[in-house]
């Protein structure tokens, strides 16, 4: 049972627009969320983070929005750039030992 | 800062060999954790572990050990190789989940 679901596996985007990436998760006792971003043979880098208690956070060019009551998070990356292109994964955190992950998105942005 | 060095890169295990996967991390972090990942399923926590001497079981613990003498080292032993541990396995460490792990660059593990 995926507590923590990607429906999309790839997006494609051209340049210079919006990617969104969504994230739907079933656990109402996930209080912090998170955004990885993984490119290929290397290890998961920290995007941005998002505590239950908030519906927005941005960084830069990176702003991730919770909706609590539809249980959905949601990247967004504005402007995409092709150093963008990697697997993103969306991960939730019952508690602060553990983070549940989803199984990931893979977005390419087109020059 | 090396950060979280994961140590082989590549290895090939014949089925029924142990062998040990190890970790480290030079940023005096308490929070340590491995994970799997195989196509279509993300990551897969396996064992974390909240300080030296302090271990617990994650999501997929069976057919690993992980024990934690060390704040920087948290190894983790394949007691009896088989081919459904085949894997890329990540090694994090954070001070709280909430920082946001830092991972290390992985360990591809093939069992034949």
């Amino acid at each position: 049972d995926q507590q923590v679901k990607q429906n999309s596996p790839s997006l494609s985007v051209q340049e210079g627009r919006i990617s969104i990436l969504n994230c739907d998760y079933t656990n109402s006792m996930f209080d912090y969320f998170l955004w990885y971003k993984k490119y290929p043979a290397e290890g998961p880098t920290f995007l941005i983070s998002i505590s239950s208690i908030k519906d927005k956070n941005e960084d830069g060019r990176f702003t991730v929005f919770l909706n609590k009551s539809a249980k959905h998070l949601s990247l967004h990356i504005v402007p995409s750039q092709p150093g963008d292109s990697a697997v993103y994964f969306c991960a939730a955190s019952p508690s602060l030992n553990k983070l549940v992950f989803g199984a990931g998105t893979i977005l390419r942005v087109k020059s | 800062n090396a950060g979280v060095t994961q140590t082989p890169k590549f290895q090939v295990l014949k089925t029924g060999q142990s062998m040990t996967l190890q970790c480290a991390q030079d940023m005096n972090h308490e929070y340590m954790s491995w994970y799997r990942q195989d196509p279509g399923m993300g990551l897969r926590l396996i064992h974390y572990s909240v300080g030296a001497g302090i271990t617990d079981q994650g999501e997929v613990p069976n057919g690993y050990n992980v024990s934690r003498s060390t704040t920087e080292d948290f190894p983790l032993r394949l007691l009896s190789a088989a081919p459904s541990q085949t894997s890329v396995y990540f090694c994090a460490s954070s001070l709280t989940a909430s920082y946001g792990y830092t991972f290390g660059s992985g360990t591809r593990l093939t069992v034949v």
